[in-house]
């Protein structure tokens, strides 16, 4: 799997967007990065997933640069809510894949 | 959408006994379902994948004797920490794949062994 550097930590306003960046210079043409959250003492959640073209749902957009070795998950706008650690994950497509989390971000949501 | 109902959420044992913890997936068939663990302010690690019918995969350092995975239905896997001892206190996390796209994840087991 290629591997993913996120920042440690972030701070965002309520009412903000949240930019959560993330590097994945190794990514293969096949891998998609998916983006997940995990609020404190829960599961993992989906936020959003995508291989090269922008993707938008109801929780998130994310932004891959045309190169494919970054991208940017943002939250508009954030909420106390999203108070959680977000991970970025690089991943081929299938189920016998597991997901392989590193460190992720801490987002602090303040109001 | 597809859900993995885990139980239980919260267990504590005392040092020695054996835990259980299942994982249910409900309205949908999980053939696959890997199980994590994670320790305080730590990211998950994956500790082993289940398929249905078959042995448990596990990585490298879990030990398979202490950590036994049961995937038995498509339904249902269940993961027992045999002779509990206070480092296994962690928080344990299952997880399946879904057709489409992603996984689902439990609501997690907090396991304090005392």
């Amino acid at each position: 799997d290629a591997k993913t550097t996120q920042p440690p930590s972030m701070d965002c306003a309520e009412g903000r967007a949240a930019n959560l960046p993330c590097n994945h210079s190794t990514i293969s043409g096949n891998e998609y990065v998916y983006w997940y959250r995990q609020i404190h003492s829960q599961g993992p959640q989906y936020i959003i997933h995508g291989l090269k073209n922008n993707e938008t749902n109801e929780m998130a957009s994310l932004i891959i640069t045309e190169d494919r070795k970054s991208s940017t998950m943002i939250l508009p706008p954030a909420t106390l809510r999203d108070t959680a650690v977000y991970y970025c994950i690089v991943r081929v497509e299938g189920p016998g894949y597991a997901l392989n989390f590193g460190k992720g971000t801490s987002l602090l949501v303040t109001p | 959408g597809a859900v993995v109902s885990q139980h239980p959420s919260w267990v504590i044992c005392k040092s020695g006994t054996s835990v259980k913890i299942e994982c249910r997936s409900l309205d949908f068939q999980a053939t696959t379902m890997f199980w994590y663990r994670q320790f305080p302010k730590q990211s998950l690690m994956l500790m082993a994948t289940s398929n249905e019918g078959s042995k448990a995969t596990y990585e490298q350092g879990v030990e398979k004797d202490k950590f036994l995975i049961n995937h038995a239905s498509l339904t249902l896997s269940t993961l027992t920490v045999t002779s509990a001892h206070p480092e296994d206190s962690s928080f344990y996390i299952c997880s399946a794949p879904l057709r489409d796209y992603g996984y689902t994840f439990g609501s997690g087991t907090r396991l304090t062994v005392v």
